[in-house]
């Protein structure tokens, strides 16, 4: 059974930091691509940000709203995916969940149960 | 305000059959593949079609999608009262670099 189990959410002030995890079982993690996809309560879905597999390169894409805040990293022999949370905002108070896969040729096709970030004074 | 476009709500009663639109741009749905995702209350987002029309294994086939040139749909046939959740489009988005969401769609099932 494929489980993903974020962890490090909390409350942090504007312009704070924060580093999320996300851990792996259950499949190769070394193999997969690793995404983050927040959600604010009551709202919908945005990706964040995505690494790839080693042998696919190790890619890392982020969306505009966080580039050059954050920072996704992964240890494969921890099977484990972070997201470093730098200079937060308001507006970064969100659920964050880690979602395996490629959008275009798998779909996010497995997820973890989501963390929450509040970014709050 | 989403990339993707979606109706907010929609409905239906147990056994009709509902679809869900989701409609886009060349650079995102004309040009590459649509996934849905299904949340339901209080839980993550749950992976129901990918490649447009592709079912992961364990996905009943109630559930179906399609696409024709910017737009995209999901259709679920023989609803049932569990299939009450929010809906959601997705597919990369060439301009963006990224992948793109709908707001996605409230199914109630009265």
């Amino acid at each position: 059974e494929v489980l993903l189990a974020e962890s490090g959410g909390g409350l942090v002030k504007p312009g704070g930091s924060l580093r999320l995890s996300c851990t792996g079982s259950g499949f190769t993690f070394s193999n997969a691509w690793m995404n983050w996809v927040r959600q604010t309560p009551g709202k919908g879905l945005e990706w964040v940000g995505r690494i790839k597999s080693k042998p696919d390169g190790g890619t890392i894409e982020y969306a505009a709203p966080v580039k050059d805040r954050f920072t996704v990293s992964r240890d494969d022999l921890r099977n484990t995916v972070y997201l470093q949370m730098n200079s937060l905002r308001f507006e970064d108070t969100a659920f964050y969940y880690c979602a395996t896969g490629s959008i275009s040729i798998t779909g996010f096709d497995f997820w973890g149960q989501g963390t929450l970030v509040t970014v709050s004074s | 305000q989403s990339v993707l476009t979606q109706p907010p709500s929609a409905s239906g009663t147990p056994g009709q059959r509902v679809t869900i639109s989701c409609s886009g741009s060349s650079s995102n749905i004309g040009s590459n593949y649509v996934s849905w995702y299904q949340q339901l209350p209080g839980t993550a987002p749950k992976l129901l079609i990918y490649r447009n029309n592709q079912r992961p294994s364990g996905v009943p086939d109630r559930f179906s999608g399609s696409k024709s040139d910017t737009s995209a749909s999901l259709a679920i046939s023989g609803l049932r009262s569990e299939d009450e959740a929010d809906y959601y489009c997705a597919a990369w988005d060439d301009r963006l670099s990224g992948p793109v969401f709908g707001g996605g769609t409230r199914l109630t099932v009265l």
